[in-house]
């Protein structure tokens, strides 16, 4: 059973920075595209940003370049967000999702961590 | 920017038929657009109903379909049930990444 467990979710100040992790299980981690997608309270789901397989392809979200960065460790199955210069709009739960290859689209999603940006 | 439109709210009958779209700000979605749909109960994770316009993901039932209507993605529910009152979001991919529409709160009643 694929498994997508996040982590690394908190409160933190504005200008602030935090690294979110992804724990995958159940699927070959390196053989797929991961993405990253956020929900602010009361809104709908945002993508944020997504990584090949290998690691050596990232996209972002337009709004969101420069501020946060993905990766990954395949020795580790593990996919991180690392979030910058947080404002109070990144307040949001951070789903991890596995892609369904060659389809464009999202395939299973992580619970999710919270993110609160606020003083 | 890319705008991804989806009727704010709906409402069914228990039983009855009712069809959710998603559309672009400019131009028509087509399969090239690779259409896919989520559903989502509050305090869950979305949950992916549909991929590639119109494949259903294992598990889901044969009440919905997706399909392009009028350069739009349109996804039909047949037969609505009680649990299907949710929140339902399209996306799209358009070329340097993927945009979520609005979202469409379903009422059944």
């Amino acid at each position: 059973e694929v498994q997508l467990v996040e982590s690394g979710g908190a409160l933190v100040q504005p200008g602030g920075s935090l690294r979110l992790s992804c724990s995958a299980s159940g699927f070959t981690f390196n053989n797929y595209f991961m993405h990253w997608v956020r929900q602010a309270p009361g809104k709908g789901p945002e993508y944020i940003s997504t990584i090949s397989g290998n690691g050596d392809t990232t996209l972002y979200a337009d709004s969101l370049k420069g501020r946060f960065t993905v990766f990954r460790d395949n020795s580790k199955n593990t996919l991180f967000l690392q979030l910058n210069s947080l404002r109070a709009e990144d307040t949001a739960i951070y789903y991890c999702v596995k892609d369904r290859s060659g389809t464009w689209s999202f395939d299973v999603w992580g619970q999710g961590t919270l993110v609160t940006v606020s003083p | 920017q890319t705008v991804v439109t989806q009727e704010p709210s709906f409402s069914v009958s228990p039983g009855g038929t009712v069809t959710l779209t998603c559309g672009l700000s400019s131009g028509s979605v087509s399969t090239t657009s690779h259409p896919s749909w989520y559903q989502q109960t509050p305090g869950q994770a979305p949950r992916t109903l549909m991929h590639s316009t119109n494949i259903r993901s294992s598990g889901v039932p044969d009440r919905f379909s997706g399909s392009i209507l009028g350069g739009k993605a349109a996804l039909t529910i047949t037969g609505a049930q009680a649990d299907d009152e949710c929140d339902y979001y399209c996306v799209l991919f358009v070329g340097s990444g993927w945009v979520f529409g609005g979202g469409t709160k379903l009422t059944v009643l």
